[in-house]
């Protein structure tokens, strides 16, 4: 059985750093691309950003670049992302998800989702 | 990037009944790149369909996709007391990866 299992979340103040973590099991890790999407309270998905199954290419949405990194650790069947420069607008519960596929894009959809943790932006 | 409009926002609708919900693009959805979540409250999104008419594995044969180019449609047969939740759809055929609003099927 599929398991991702998001970790990390917290409140935290405008302006600070938060680092989330996405164990995997029941599954190859290394192969596959994974992405991390969000939910703010009472709103739709958003996609936030994709890592390649090895890790080598990297892909994030607009309202994330330059403040968020994604990236992987194959050894460990973790995934994680470091978020800097936080902002009330990045409330929301975070959804670690694995591709289809070992890219972003090419046609790989996301098949399996954690249960998500909360970051809660707010001083 | 593409904009995915749902409809309707609200379906409501007893067990036993067709549900049909629409999932409109603002642009050609590539190779027929979309794919429809379920969401349960407090639960993560399910795949149901991918490939736009594709069933995820373990997901019942009530479940149907259809559709190409810009408008694509979910249809639940047969409500089951357990679909009542709320529909996601999702274009992946390019970048970045876009949701429309959801759909959320309750109970009449």
């Amino acid at each position: 059985e599929v398991q991702l299992v998001e970790s990390g979340g917290g409140l935290v103040q405008p302006g600070g750093s938060l680092r989330l973590s996405c164990a995997a099991s029941g599954i190859t890790f290394s192969p596959y691309a994974m992405s991390w999407v969000r939910q703010a309270p009472g709103k739709g998905l958003e996609w936030v950003s994709a890592i390649s199954g090895s890790g080598g290419t990297t892909y994030y949405a607009d309202s994330v670049k330059g403040r968020f990194t994604i990236s992987r650790d194959n050894s460990k069947n973790t995934l994680y992302l470091q978020m800097n420069s936080l902002r009330a607008e990045d409330t929301a519960l975070y959804y670690c998800a694995k591709d289809s596929g070992w890219y972003y894009g090419s046609g790989s959809y996301m098949d399996y989702w954690g249960q998500g943790t909360l970051v809660t932006v707010s001083s | 990037e593409i904009v995915l409009t749902q409809s309707p926002g609200t379906l409501s609708l007893s067990p036993g009944e067709r549900a049909t919900l629409s999932c409109r693009a603002s642009q050609s959805v590539s190779s027929r790149y979309l794919a429809w979540y379920q969401q349960k409250p407090g639960q993560a999104p399910r795949l149901l369909i991918y490939g736009a008419s594709s069933r995820a594995t373990g997901i019942p044969d009530r479940f149907s996709g259809s559709g190409s180019g810009t408008d694509f449609t979910l249809t639940i047969s047969r409500l089951e007391p357990e679909d009542f939740a709320v529909y996601h759809c999702q274009q992946y055929g390019d970048s970045p990866r876009t949701f429309g609003q959801g759909t959320k099927v309750v109970i009449k």
